[in-house]
């Protein structure tokens, strides 16, 4: 089964209104949280890292105020999408590690198709 | 800098065929993880197989084997027999030790098994 389970699945909302992206880790604690980006027919680019307790460290050219990202607990990260727009439209993938997992291949959630309208 | 390269952008095959994707990554650690993932059209990344860099052994799993070089970091993927349920976006990704986990994707090969 899941061992990372991101929701929404789907979303469509209007442009500038904000959307809210959870990702959480079932069965482990995960210390840390990292959020892909995927445009069609495009590879994963790595957006955020996030460690439980700290602040996310954004890629180059990642909008920090933009795609806010929260990881408060081992088991949940969540990307805040604020002031969403048209070209925010993608597939974004959060994937999760726990301490003990180094060697294990790292878990990815179902992802969250955006629409903005 | 790490990078990873899948040359192939689109393959398409016939049932039954062998299918190899191929896999060429750059990094400049000496303990790093190679990855493949699939990517059906409903969107998940499923996990197909982990390697570090010091187990060149060629794995083989059902259908699908691998075949690990570092003297040429490369890192293909033959599918045996292709079935149409193969058909996806493959994906080789390069993890370094250094990276906490993160991983580098090369940009995908779309792979259409046509019946």
């Amino acid at each position: 089964g899941a061992v990372v389970s991101q929701h929404p699945s789907r979303v469509i909302c209007k442009s500038g209104t904000s959307v809210k992206i959870e990702c959480r880790s079932l069965d482990f604690q995960a210390t840390t949280m990292f959020w892909y980006r995927q445009f069609p027919k495009q590879s994963l680019m790595l957006m955020a890292t996030s460690n439980e307790g700290s602040k996310a460290t954004y890629e180059q050219g990642v909008e920090k105020d933009k795609f806010l990202i929260n990881h408060a607990s081992l088991t949940l990260s969540t990307l805040t999408v604020t002031s969403a727009h048209p070209e925010d439209s993608s597939f974004y993938i959060c994937s999760a590690s726990g301490p003990s997992s180094y060697n294990s291949p790292l878990h990815f959630g179902n992802g969250t198709r955006l629409t903005v309208t | 800098a790490q990078k990873v390269t899948q040359a192939q952008t689109e393959i398409s095959v016939v049932e039954k065929e062998d299918v190899t994707l191929d896999c060429v990554y750059e990094t400049r650690d000496t303990t790093y993880y190679l990855f493949w993932y699939k990517q059906p059209p409903s969107g998940e990344l499923v996990f197909l197989i982990r390697r570090n860099s010091f187990d060149e052994q060629n794995e083989i799993s059902g259908r699908y084997s691998w075949n690990f070089q570092k003297s040429t970091s490369s890192f293909n993927f033959t599918i045996t027999a292709s079935q149409v349920v193969d058909s996806a976006v493959y994906f080789c990704a390069l993890s370094s030790s250094g990276s906490a986990r993160q991983l580098t994707f090369g940009s995908g090969t779309q792979l259409t098994v046509l019946p």
